[in-house]
């Protein structure tokens, strides 16, 4: 089992829907936890970190599950400018695991 | 506040041949990270610094990749000598606690 694993996706959802990603993790002891966008052909940038009590930024809403150990980040009303690449990472031992990412095009 | 800096953005070299990446993390981050990431993947760690100090390296494949942060601040990743699945993008990212920033990357060619 790897340590970090994503939904393959890729997600192809209408402008307005609603999409989650899940991302499960092997490591029970992990700290941290984060999703990072990924536009084509560019850098990662933090989109959000994950709390144990979840947490949300406008339309993005991510959530931690610890007793069965995944992350979830939920976007509505998906807009255009969405689709990207959504990676998630997870802390642990003072490491940083990657998962593959989920590609998310949201079609007009 | 100025990101992390990388260059070159890109490099095109043929096989056996050598190529070096140079990394200027953000000021006062004490950690940086060279990742080599493929198309469809995610970042894979290569090697991780703190301070001038290696804090993992297991994924460094050693026979023919190396690097250096001498005075704990800009860093050097080299290949010697690139074999063609060495075709990548290699970012760089640093941080200070929790979040990493990432570099623009280099895309690597091998041919």
């Amino acid at each position: 089992r790897k340590e970090v694993e994503q939904d393959p996706g890729p997600f192809n959802v209408p402008e307005g829907a609603t999409v989650a990603f899940n991302c499960t993790y092997s490591n029970s002891a992990s700290q941290s936890f984060f999703w990072y966008r990924q536009d084509c052909r560019k850098e990662p940038k933090l989109l959000m970190s994950v709390y144990s009590s979840g947490n949300e930024d406008g339309r993005f809403t991510a959530q931690l599950n610890r007793a069965s150990q995944y992350i979830s980040l939920l976007i509505r009303d998906s807009k255009l400018s969405d689709s990207a690449t959504y990676l998630c990472a997870v802390r642990s031992d003072r490491k940083l695991i990657w998962g593959l990412g989920t590609s998310l095009a949201v079609n007009p | 506040e100025a990101g992390v800096a990388q260059s070159p953005r890109y490099k095109i070299i043929e096989k056996r041949q050598s190529v070096a990446f140079w990394c200027n993390p953000i000021s006062g981050h004490a950690t940086l990270y060279w990742y080599q990431q493929i198309l469809g993947q995610g970042p894979k760690l290569l090697i991780q610094f703190q301070n001038n100090g290696v804090v993992d390296d297991s994924q460094l494949p050693k026979d023919r990749f190396s690097a250096e942060r001498l005075k704990g601040v800009d860093s050097t990743l080299k290949i010697q000598p690139a074999k063609l699945e060495d075709s990548a993008v290699y970012l760089c990212a640093s941080s200070f606690y929790g979040e990493q920033f990432f570099g623009p990357g280099t895309r690597l060619t091998v041919l």
